[in-house]
């Protein structure tokens, strides 16, 4: 069965660096997402991306965050200058339609540390 | 806002007991609710849906009926196996229908 991959599964950076997280989606998908979750909080939306714009984002998507697709399989986060706070596990999930007419695929995801 | 609220974990029961996680949710208009459940390891597959009230969603043995009235959508399983074991996320999608808003999770441990 097609899987959402995410790259890579952890990774360490220091407060202030630049991070990339990387997802391949699900090939004929339509609709791309980004959600994290805080270490035993809720898993909290950031933003949702289709027809190679943000569809939707969410107060947590400010100007330190961005997303792309540059290549027609990848779709990266960037988070531009990292703070503590960003420390969590970043989800990548995507879909054929919107959220009522199909399931979100989610990744396994991706354990940013921010030391 | 929309939000949606679970019980807390863990949930720790025995092999073929009956399963109940409760998720209560707050929303504006009439959102599809959802239950996403995370194995060890993967990540979050969805479990099962209902679109409007009084559906019944059902899978693996799971089942979640939404009530309007109550504004709930609890989780139940006749008989849980060790398999079950997991994180179970209650969800409703937005209104614009294209973002999910979660609960906290909850932790399910079935010991044999």
């Amino acid at each position: 069965e097609p899987e959402v991959t995410q790259t890579p599964s952890h990774q360490v950076t220091q407060m202030g660096q630049e991070v990339i997280l990387r997802c391949v989606p699900i090939s004929n998908h339509l609709y791309f997402y980004w959600y994290r979750q805080i270490l035993g909080q809720k898993v909290e939306f950031l933003v949702s991306f289709y027809n190679n714009e943000i569809s939707e984002k969410s107060e947590i998507f400010d100007d330190q965050f961005s997303v792309e697709r540059p290549d027609g399989s990848n779709f990266t986060l960037k988070i531009r200058s990292t703070k503590l706070e960003d420390s969590a596990m970043y989800f990548c999930a995507s879909s054929g339609w919107g959220t009522d007419n199909s399931p979100l695929h989610f990744g396994n995801g991706t354990r940013l540390t921010v030391t | 806002g929309d939000s949606v609220t679970q019980m807390e974990g863990p949930v720790t029961l025995s092999e073929e007991a009956f399963l109940t996680i409760n998720c209560t949710y707050t929303a504006t208009g009439y959102p599809s609710l959802f239950w996403y459940v995370q194995y060890p390891g993967e990540g979050l597959q969805l479990l099962l849906k209902a679109t409007k009230a009084d559906d019944k969603g059902s899978n693996k043995g799971f089942e979640a009926t939404y009530r309007k009235e109550t504004t709930s959508f609890h989780l139940e399983k006749g008989s849980v196996q060790v398999s079950d074991s997991a994180v179970y996320f209650c969800a409703l999608s937005d209104q614009a229908g294209t973002a999910l808003i979660f609960g906290k999770g909850t932790t399910l441990s079935v010991s044999s």
